[in-house]
């Protein structure tokens, strides 16, 4: 059964750091390149980083360049995104996945919740 | 900055045909944006339907379709049924430094 679950989110104060992590199962993670997107509350889904398969190539929407990183480690089957230099608006509901690809199961996990508040 | 733009609502009776549409601010969507389309019921996760334009997800009912028509990306439910109540995500590719984009999201109601 393909899985995918998301942990690490949590209560952080402005300017603060949190690293989320998503362990998968049921699938080979360094066969896929994989997503991050998020969802302030009540609102739609944005779109904010991917990494290619072997974690040599990654891209980042505009709003976390430079303050998120996105990596993987494939031999423990689990993505990661460091987030640094957290704002307000980066509040939401993280959920990591594939795209774009026949998933043969869940293409996303449940979510995490991230809230960045003094 | 590049603009994904959905209907914010659409309405259908149950049984209905309805299609909704996906646009780019950057002009005609084609194979190459790799469409892709999301649903996401109250308090779920999204769950997704179509990939590269056309598309269907193993789980993805034929009644459920995606495609090209003029200019947009289309997705295309037929004899809607009330579990197809949801928001429906359209998500487009644009290039290797900032790849993709998600539209605003088309709430559907079938009333």
């Amino acid at each position: 059964e393909v899985q995918l679950v998301e942990s690490g989110g949590g209560l952080v104060q402005p300017g603060g750091s949190l690293r989320l992590s998503c362990e998968v199962s049921g699938f080979t993670l360094g066969s896929y390149w994989m997503h991050w997107v998020r969802q302030p509350p009540g609102k739609g889904l944005v779109w904010v980083s991917r990494i290619n398969s072997d974690g040599s190539s990654t891209s980042y929407a505009d709003s976390v360049k430079g303050r998120f990183t996105i990596s993987r480690d494939n031999a423990k089957n689990t993505l990661y995104l460091q987030m640094n230099s957290l704002r307000a608006e980066d509040t939401a509901v993280y959920y990591c996945g594939r795209l774009d690809v026949p998933c043969g199961g869940d293409c996303w996990g449940q979510g995490t919740l991230v809230t960045v508040s003094s | 900055q590049t603009v994904v733009t959905q209907e914010p609502s659409v309405t259908v009776s149950p049984g209905g045909t309805v299609t909704l549409t996906c646009a780019s601010s950057t002009g005609t969507v084609t194979d190459g944006n790799y469409a892709n389309w999301l649903q996401q019921k109250p308090g779920q996760a999204p769950r997704a339907l179509i990939y590269s334009t056309t598309n269907r997800h193993s789980w993805t009912p034929a009644r459920i379709s995606g495609s090209l028509l003029g200019g947009k990306a289309t997705l295309t439910l037929s004899g809607v049924q009330p579990e197809d109540e949801a928001e429906y995500y359209c998500l487009l590719y644009y290039g290797r430094l900032q790849p993709w984009v998600f539209g605003g999201g088309t709430k559907l109601t079938v009333l």
